[in-house]
């Protein structure tokens, strides 16, 4: 069993829609959760973090955590163009941050 | 907030050489950097874990001999590839944080490597 799984997608949507982004993890002790954005060649850029169960908002992006399945979701509400690329869910463990496989989102104008 | 900065942006190589990337914390210190490596569609995968002043640890299957990471000051880390193959062409991103783990890193612009 992978430490981070994602759907690898691709996902895709139609603009103006709401995207949701999937991720489980296997070690229960982690306490932080990160969604990173990535673009073609480019290095990730963090979009949310969450650290307690429950929602989290931030703009157009919800973070959702549920410690007791081991699950964290991403929700894009009001998708644009601009919001096309690949989403990693990582997991801090130990200090140490654990990327899942990543998703890949497209939005259709 | 805090920036890490990454060079070369990108290095084309001959097979056999060495090749040292740098990855800098320009606003804060840090004692702590790590080094990931990303294959086309694939995710990030930590390589090691750079200390300031100690010995790098590496992950499990990454060759230390040849994945040289020193970490001289608390602003700079060095990756050098050693007797480069092609099959070493990658993505090479580092990550710092004066924040701490609990709070997410940032990752500099990577380095697009290609062994020729």
């Amino acid at each position: 069993q992978k430490e981070v799984e994602q759907n690898s997608g691709p996902l895709s949507v139609p603009e103006g829609a709401i995207a949701s982004l999937n991720c489980t993890y296997s070690d229960r002790v982690s306490q932080s959760f990160f969604w990173y954005r990535q673009y073609s060649g480019k290095s990730p850029e963090l979009i949310m973090s969450i650290y307690s169960n429950g929602d989290k908002e931030d703009g157009r992006f919800t973070a959702q955590l549920n410690k007791a399945s081991q699950y964290v979701s991403l929700l894009i509400r009001d998708s644009q163009p601009s919001d096309s690329a690949t989403y990693l869910c990582a997991v801090n463990q130990g200090g140490k941050l654990i990327f899942g496989q990543g998703t890949e989102l497209s939005v259709k104008p | 907030g805090a920036v890490v900065s990454q060079h070369p942006s990108w290095v084309i190589c001959k097979s056999g050489t060495s090749v040292k990337i740098e990855c800098r914390s320009l606003d804060f210190q840090a004692t702590t950097m790590f080094w990931y490596r990303q294959f086309p569609k694939q995710s990030l995968m930590l390589m090691a874990t750079s200390n300031e002043g100690s010995k790098a640890t590496y992950e499990q299957g990454v060759e230390k001999d040849k994945f040289l990471i020193n970490h001289a000051s608390l602003t700079l880390s060095t990756l050098t590839v050693t007797s480069a193959h092609p099959e070493d062409s990658s993505f090479y991103i580092c990550s710092a944080d004066n924040d701490g783990p609990f709070y997410g890193y940032t990752f500099g612009s990577g380095t697009r490597l290609t062994v020729v």
